[in-house]
Protein backbone atom coordinates (compact mmCIF):
# COMPACT_ATOMS: atom_id res chain seq x y z
CA UNK A 1 0.00 0.00 0.00
CA UNK A 2 1.08 3.60 -0.57
CA UNK A 3 1.65 6.13 1.96
CA UNK A 4 -0.60 8.34 0.20
CA UNK A 5 -2.94 7.54 -2.33
CA UNK A 6 -4.65 10.16 -5.15
CA UNK A 7 -6.89 8.51 -8.34
CA UNK A 8 -5.40 9.49 -11.25
CA UNK A 9 -8.46 10.11 -13.04
CA UNK A 10 -9.04 11.81 -15.61
CA UNK A 11 -12.18 13.81 -13.91
CA UNK A 12 -14.37 15.37 -16.84
CA UNK A 13 -16.60 17.70 -15.44
CA UNK A 14 -18.44 20.94 -17.13
CA UNK A 15 -17.47 24.57 -16.52
CA UNK A 16 -19.21 26.05 -13.59
CA UNK A 17 -19.45 22.48 -11.74
CA UNK A 18 -17.76 22.40 -8.22
CA UNK A 19 -14.81 19.99 -8.31
CA UNK A 20 -13.75 17.40 -5.43
CA UNK A 21 -10.08 16.28 -5.44
CA UNK A 22 -9.13 13.56 -2.77
CA UNK A 23 -6.07 11.91 -1.14
CA UNK A 24 -5.73 9.44 1.64
CA UNK A 25 -2.99 8.57 3.43
CA UNK A 26 -1.51 6.00 6.44
CA UNK A 27 0.83 8.03 7.92
CA UNK A 28 -0.74 9.29 11.10
CA UNK A 29 2.70 11.79 12.09
CA UNK A 30 1.88 13.66 8.58
CA UNK A 31 1.26 17.57 9.44
CA UNK A 32 1.62 19.56 6.63
CA UNK A 33 -0.92 18.82 3.77
CA UNK A 34 -0.57 20.67 0.21
CA UNK A 35 -1.95 20.80 -2.90
CA UNK A 36 0.29 21.67 -6.27
CA UNK A 37 -1.53 22.12 -9.56
CA UNK A 38 0.68 21.13 -12.76
CA UNK A 39 -0.06 22.56 -16.01
CA UNK A 40 0.98 20.12 -19.16
CA UNK A 41 5.21 20.53 -19.71
CA UNK A 42 5.53 22.69 -16.78
CA UNK A 43 6.64 21.79 -13.20
CA UNK A 44 4.32 22.03 -10.56
CA UNK A 45 3.00 25.19 -7.98
CA UNK A 46 1.96 25.02 -4.88
CA UNK A 47 -1.77 26.09 -4.20
CA UNK A 48 -2.48 25.76 -1.10
CA UNK A 49 -1.48 24.14 2.06
CA UNK A 50 -2.78 23.66 5.12
CA UNK A 51 -1.19 22.14 8.65
CA UNK A 52 -2.90 19.97 11.11
CA UNK A 53 -6.77 19.31 10.74
CA UNK A 54 -9.72 21.81 9.51
CA UNK A 55 -10.43 24.59 6.26
CA UNK A 56 -8.24 26.99 4.46
CA UNK A 57 -10.25 29.00 1.72
CA UNK A 58 -8.61 31.03 -0.51
CA UNK A 59 -10.78 32.51 -3.60
CA UNK A 60 -12.83 29.54 -5.29
CA UNK A 61 -10.69 27.19 -3.92
CA UNK A 62 -11.18 25.05 -0.27
CA UNK A 63 -8.32 22.70 0.94
CA UNK A 64 -9.57 20.97 3.90
CA UNK A 65 -8.23 17.99 6.54
CA UNK A 66 -9.60 15.58 8.32
CA UNK A 67 -7.05 14.01 9.99
CA UNK A 68 -9.45 11.78 12.12
CA UNK A 69 -10.13 9.86 8.46
CA UNK A 70 -6.93 10.06 6.72
CA UNK A 71 -8.46 12.48 3.86
CA UNK A 72 -7.75 15.60 2.33
CA UNK A 73 -9.88 17.53 -0.27
CA UNK A 74 -9.49 20.43 -2.49
CA UNK A 75 -12.34 21.92 -3.74
CA UNK A 76 -12.69 24.16 -6.71
CA UNK A 77 -15.76 26.20 -6.84
CA UNK A 78 -17.28 27.96 -10.16
CA UNK A 79 -14.73 26.16 -12.35
CA UNK A 80 -13.34 27.07 -15.22
CA UNK A 81 -11.22 25.80 -18.39
CA UNK A 82 -8.25 27.39 -17.16
CA UNK A 83 -8.27 25.29 -14.22
CA UNK A 84 -7.28 22.33 -16.09
CA UNK A 85 -4.26 20.59 -14.93
CA UNK A 86 -2.90 17.44 -12.93
CA UNK A 87 -3.59 18.41 -9.12
CA UNK A 88 -1.14 16.62 -6.90
CA UNK A 89 -1.38 16.40 -3.35
CA UNK A 90 1.34 16.50 -1.10
CA UNK A 91 2.65 15.68 3.12
CA UNK A 92 5.21 15.77 5.34
CA UNK A 93 6.00 14.76 9.06
CA UNK A 94 8.47 16.44 10.98
CA UNK A 95 11.39 13.29 10.80
CA UNK A 96 15.25 12.93 10.29
CA UNK A 97 14.37 13.45 6.47
CA UNK A 98 13.38 17.74 8.02
CA UNK A 99 9.75 17.81 6.16
CA UNK A 100 10.33 15.47 3.12
CA UNK A 101 7.38 15.59 1.08
CA UNK A 102 5.35 12.59 -0.05
CA UNK A 103 3.73 12.85 -2.87
CA UNK A 104 0.32 11.66 -4.71
CA UNK A 105 -0.25 9.88 -8.10
CA UNK A 106 -1.67 13.45 -9.44
CA UNK A 107 -5.35 13.67 -10.51
CA UNK A 108 -5.78 14.92 -14.16
CA UNK A 109 -8.83 16.91 -13.96
CA UNK A 110 -10.43 18.50 -17.62
CA UNK A 111 -12.78 21.11 -17.03
CA UNK A 112 -14.75 21.20 -20.58
CA UNK A 113 -16.29 24.62 -21.77
CA UNK B 1 12.68 37.12 -9.82
CA UNK B 2 13.97 34.74 -11.92
CA UNK B 3 12.42 30.85 -11.33
CA UNK B 4 14.02 27.46 -11.25
CA UNK B 5 15.72 26.84 -14.44
CA UNK B 6 16.55 23.67 -16.14
CA UNK B 7 19.10 22.55 -18.48
CA UNK B 8 18.84 20.51 -21.29
CA UNK B 9 14.39 20.92 -21.94
CA UNK B 10 14.85 17.18 -23.95
CA UNK B 11 17.40 14.82 -23.60
CA UNK B 12 17.37 11.92 -26.16
CA UNK B 13 19.89 8.57 -25.22
CA UNK B 14 20.76 5.16 -25.70
CA UNK B 15 20.63 2.23 -23.56
CA UNK B 16 23.86 2.01 -21.44
CA UNK B 17 24.69 5.90 -22.44
CA UNK B 18 25.10 8.66 -19.28
CA UNK B 19 22.92 11.09 -18.78
CA UNK B 20 23.17 15.16 -17.33
CA UNK B 21 20.95 17.29 -16.15
CA UNK B 22 21.52 20.66 -14.19
CA UNK B 23 19.81 22.69 -11.85
CA UNK B 24 20.14 26.40 -11.14
CA UNK B 25 17.30 26.85 -7.86
CA UNK B 26 16.28 30.73 -7.22
CA UNK B 27 18.52 33.10 -6.03
CA UNK B 28 18.62 32.89 -1.87
CA UNK B 29 17.47 29.03 -2.11
CA UNK B 30 19.94 26.88 -0.65
CA UNK B 31 17.97 23.18 -1.23
CA UNK B 32 17.65 21.40 -4.29
CA UNK B 33 15.44 18.54 -5.04
CA UNK B 34 15.40 16.11 -7.70
CA UNK B 35 12.00 13.88 -8.54
CA UNK B 36 11.03 11.31 -11.53
CA UNK B 37 8.04 11.74 -13.00
CA UNK B 38 7.15 8.98 -15.13
CA UNK B 39 3.70 8.82 -16.41
CA UNK B 40 0.97 7.98 -14.42
CA UNK B 41 3.86 7.55 -11.10
CA UNK B 42 3.75 10.63 -10.00
CA UNK B 43 6.46 12.48 -8.33
CA UNK B 44 8.99 10.21 -7.42
CA UNK B 45 11.87 11.61 -5.25
CA UNK B 46 15.07 11.18 -6.14
CA UNK B 47 17.63 13.45 -3.88
CA UNK B 48 17.68 16.56 -1.41
CA UNK B 49 20.59 18.56 -1.54
CA UNK B 50 21.11 21.20 1.08
CA UNK B 51 24.13 23.21 1.46
CA UNK B 52 26.30 21.60 -0.41
CA UNK B 53 25.44 18.24 0.92
CA UNK B 54 23.51 15.37 0.07
CA UNK B 55 20.87 15.17 2.83
CA UNK B 56 18.34 12.22 1.95
CA UNK B 57 17.68 9.97 -1.66
CA UNK B 58 15.15 8.33 -2.08
CA UNK B 59 14.63 4.64 -3.14
CA UNK B 60 16.44 4.52 -6.69
CA UNK B 61 19.90 3.00 -7.51
CA UNK B 62 23.32 3.80 -6.99
CA UNK B 63 23.59 5.12 -10.73
CA UNK B 64 21.53 7.94 -9.98
CA UNK B 65 23.88 10.18 -8.24
CA UNK B 66 24.09 14.15 -8.48
CA UNK B 67 26.09 16.72 -6.73
CA UNK B 68 25.60 20.62 -5.41
CA UNK B 69 27.83 23.30 -6.20
CA UNK B 70 29.18 25.98 -4.11
CA UNK B 71 26.73 28.78 -5.90
CA UNK B 72 23.62 25.78 -4.92
CA UNK B 73 23.32 24.65 -8.31
CA UNK B 74 23.02 21.19 -8.57
CA UNK B 75 24.27 18.75 -11.17
CA UNK B 76 21.39 15.26 -11.83
CA UNK B 77 23.67 12.57 -13.19
CA UNK B 78 22.46 9.12 -14.17
CA UNK B 79 24.56 6.41 -15.57
CA UNK B 80 23.75 2.89 -17.65
CA UNK B 81 20.42 4.35 -19.07
CA UNK B 82 17.72 1.79 -19.01
CA UNK B 83 14.53 1.98 -20.79
CA UNK B 84 12.60 2.79 -17.63
CA UNK B 85 14.62 6.05 -16.80
CA UNK B 86 12.49 7.43 -19.68
CA UNK B 87 10.75 10.79 -17.56
CA UNK B 88 10.50 13.92 -16.80
CA UNK B 89 12.72 14.89 -14.43
CA UNK B 90 12.03 17.63 -11.94
CA UNK B 91 14.11 19.81 -10.04
CA UNK B 92 12.70 21.88 -7.13
CA UNK B 93 14.42 24.16 -4.62
CA UNK B 94 13.61 25.82 -1.50
CA UNK B 95 14.53 27.99 1.43
CA UNK B 96 15.88 24.87 3.20
CA UNK B 97 14.64 23.85 6.74
CA UNK B 98 11.49 25.83 7.04
CA UNK B 99 8.50 24.74 8.67
CA UNK B 100 6.38 23.74 5.70
CA UNK B 101 8.79 22.89 2.65
CA UNK B 102 7.24 24.81 -0.07
CA UNK B 103 9.26 23.61 -2.94
CA UNK B 104 9.47 25.90 -6.35
CA UNK B 105 9.80 23.65 -9.48
CA UNK B 106 11.48 24.07 -12.79
CA UNK B 107 9.80 22.85 -16.18
CA UNK B 108 11.77 19.65 -15.79
CA UNK B 109 13.93 17.77 -18.66
CA UNK B 110 12.50 15.36 -20.12
CA UNK B 111 14.90 11.97 -20.86
CA UNK B 112 14.26 9.81 -23.60
CA UNK B 113 16.27 6.29 -24.08
CA UNK B 114 15.94 4.49 -26.83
Amino acid sequence: QKEVEQDPGPLSVPEGAIVSLNCTYSNSAFQYFMWYRQYSRKGPELLMYTYSSGNKEDGRFTAQVDKSSKYISLFIRDSQPSDSATYLCAMSAKGDSNYQLIWGAGTKLIIKP
Amino acid sequence: EAGVTQSPTHLIKTRGQQATLRCSPISGHTSVYWYQQALGLGLQFLLWYDEGEERNRGNFPPRFSGRQFPNYSSELNVNALELEDSALYLCASSLGQVAYNEQFFGPGTRLTVL
